[in-house]
């Protein structure tokens, strides 16, 4: 079943913060995030993988609550660079690879 | 990280004709590929899962006979829309594990833009 993302849309001023929510009916395994700009093949930003799990990567960091079966993206400081659709995907529950579950996606833009 | 490359970037045909499309993995070997495809201003759908040295598994409503994906070595796996028609118009999208456990990062390729006429 696809995640929910929320918001759909946000606009923000540079150096605002966004969050962006991803949440699933059924048990995550793993949750990855992307960033996709138009036209464009989605460029990974992180994966998490266990109920609790934070990950941070310069300025954008991620949360996953297994319990909840949710994860949140943190944007801090937004940048120009930042604007572009974000996709949260899902994984399933095996040892190996599976293909992903995309939510709709989140079209973040950042204005000046 | 790990590159994945797509050949053809862009592609128009005519109804009918059938259209290949090669995802590869340049730095990496990848027992597994993904095949999606995206319609615009819509999400990425999973189409198939594309098995080295095996039969490709295919999500529910996804003819199989009309996506013919042949996974020929570990670093190249081929997507063929047989007989295109319109509808096929897309953006096709490979990604490949960097590994082969589900804890592994997929990396996606730069995009097949599909127009049927």
């Amino acid at each position: 079943q696809q995640p929910v993302q929320s918001p759909q849309a946000v606009i923000l001023r540079e150096g605002e913060d966004a969050v962006i929510n991803c949440s699933s009916s059924k048990a995550l395994y793993s949750v990855h995030w992307y960033r996709q700009k138009h036209g464009e093949a989605p460029v990974f930003l992180m994966i998490l993988l266990k109920g609790g799990e934070q990950k941070g990567h310069e300025k954008i960091s991620a949360s996953f609550n297994e319990k909840k079966q949710q994860s949140s993206l943190y944007l801090t400081a937004s940048q120009l660079s930042y604007s572009g659709t974000y996709f949260c995907g899902t994984g399933g529950s095996g040892g190996g690879a599976d293909g992903l579950t995309f939510g709709k996606g989140t079209h973040l833009i950042i204005q000046p | 990280g790990a590159v994945v490359s797509q050949h053809p970037s862009r592609v128009i045909c005519k109804s009918g004709t059938s259209v290949k499309i090669e995802c590869r993995s340049l730095d990496f070997q990848a027992t597994t590929m993904f095949w999606y495809r995206q319609f615009p201003k819509q999400s990425l759908m999973l189409m198939a899962t594309s098995n080295e040295g095996s039969k490709a598994t295919y999500e529910q409503g996804v003819e199989k006979d009309k996506f013919l994906i042949n996974h020929a070595s570990l670093t190249l796996s081929t997507l063929t829309v047989t007989s295109a028609h319109p509808e096929d118009s897309s953006f096709y999208i490979c990604s490949a594990p960097a590994g082969g456990a589900r804890t592994d990062t997929q990396y996606f390729g730069p995009g097949t833009r599909l127009t049927v006429l």
